[in-house]
Formats: structure tokens, C-alpha cells, sequence
């Protein structure tokens, strides 16, 4: 399998543009989480799926982030409209199972900066 | 509620010497605790994981790490640290909530530097 797969890898926008983020997470696993990591805060959970279905979004910032799982193999994470601040590495992560015994995978990010 | 707590933000070692990175956590319930490593611009690897099976967990590349319950501690070591082991490692805890996927909490990170 080739893993966590996330693109773009790297996205420079516009303050105001719409962002859009893209997973696939690796065949097979059931969980999904979108990460988000800065300088300041480290690495936080943004959302998860089980099974496509949204389960906790706690820690989505604000109503200009949204994400869904249409199906088991593809996921976004939007932001509309970005803002400098929203300037971050996202991480894209899936597990099999509900991390008990088992890891979550991590893909190799995406670098966005809103200039 | 659950915590990991990195004690070191920056550790520097010379070449060949012992790696000591410590990690303790707090829980409510039994955690499956697990060490990622981050090279610059990369995605986050797995070097080892605890999930109440052995407490001493060997992992890749020549680091173990122990589980002592009584310390409530992970700390990450390996005897001899290479020049390609400089990156940032990562302690993150997972617990078994109630109906719900356990969540990794990360701790703030440990940078690592090798010195030749």
C-alpha cells in the first residue's frame, strides 16, 4: 500500500480564497483524522471519521473549516475563506480499529500558507 | 481527561552517546501509549507503540521505550544515537474512552540534535 496519501503538498493562496485539502487514507482502515500542526499550538485534532461518518469535530476553529468523507477512500478538509492565521501544516492520518492496539498511519501533510 | 507532558523541548547529544527522551502522561484509564519521529518536512512515523502487552517495547531503528505505570512515564531511549536519528519525536497517548475511537493526544515535541 502506498500509505497516507494527502495532496497538494504544498498550497500558497490568498487571504479570502477557499482551500481545499485532499486524503486518501490507506484501503482498509475505518477511522480517519484530520491534524493540524503549528509552531504554537503543536499537533491538534481537527476532526475524525469512523466508517465516513463524522464523529467528533470539537476541534474544528471556526465555521470557515468544514470537511467530509464521501466515501471510504477520499476525504477533504476546506477552509473558506482562508486567513493568514489558517496557515499550518495539515496532516492526514487512518487507522484501522479504534486506536487501542493499533496506530494511526500519518500522510505527509500539506503546507498551506494564506499570504 | 487525558495529558502527555514532554519534559525536554531540545535535547543535543554527541554522536555515539546514549538518547534519552522523556515522556509522562496522565489518564484516567488504561493508555495505549506510542513515540512518532518527524524528519524536517515530513510526515509523522511510528517508531514504537505500548498497549499493555510487554512494558519494555523495542522499536525501529534502535529505540525502546518502557512503560512504568507507578511513574506514569514513556521515555524514549536508544544506546548509541546516530547522526540520521536527529528530528523531532513525538509521545502521544491514546486512551479507551467510552464509545467513542480513542483520540491521540500529542505531546509539545522533543527536538533532537546529534552532534558529530
Amino acid at each position: 500500500d502506498a500509505g497516507v496519501i494527502q495532496s497538494p503538498r504544498h498550497e500558497v493562496t490568498e487571504m479570502g480564497q477557499e482551500v481545499t485539502l485532499r486524503c486518501k487514507p490507506i484501503s482498509g482502515h475505518d477511522y480517519l483524522f484530520w491534524y493540524r500542526q503549528t509552531m504554537m499550538r503543536g499537533l491538534e485534532l481537527l476532526i475524525y471519521f469512523n466508517n465516513n461518518v463524522p464523529i467528533d469535530d470539537s476541534g474544528m476553529p471556526e465555521d470557515r473549516f468544514s470537511a467530509k468523507m464521501p466515501n471510504a477512500s477520499f476525504s477533504t478538509l476546506k477552509i473558506q475563506p482562508s486567513e493568514p492565521r489558517d496557515s499550518a501544516v495539515y496532516f492526514c492520518a487512518s487507522s484501522f480499529g479504534a486506536l487501542r492496539n493499533t496506530e494511526a498511519f500519518f500522510g505527509q501533510g500539506t503546507r498551506l500558507t494564506v499570504v | 481527561a487525558q495529558s502527555v507532558t514532554q519534559l525536554d523541548s531540545h535535547v543535543s547529544v554527541s554522536e555515539g552517546t546514549p538518547v534519552l527522551l522523556r515522556c509522562n502522561y496522565s489518564s484516567s484509564y488504561s493508555p495505549s501509549l506510542f513515540w512518532y519521529v518527524q524528519h524536517p518536512n515530513k510526515g509523522l512515523q511510528l517508531l514504537l507503540k505500548y498497549t499493555s502487552a510487554a512494558t519494555l517495547v523495542k522499536g525501529i531503528n534502535g529505540f525502546e521505550a518502557e512503560f512504568k505505570k507507578s511513574e506514569t512515564s514513556f521515555h524514549l531511549t536508544k544506546p548509541s544515537a546516530h547522526m540520521s536519528d536527529a528530528a523531532e519525536y513525538f509521545c502521544v497517548v491514546s486512551l479507551i474512552s467510552s464509545g467513542s475511537a480513542r483520540q491521540l493526544t500529542f505531546g509539545s515535541g522533543t527536538q533532537l540534535t546529534v552532534l558529530p
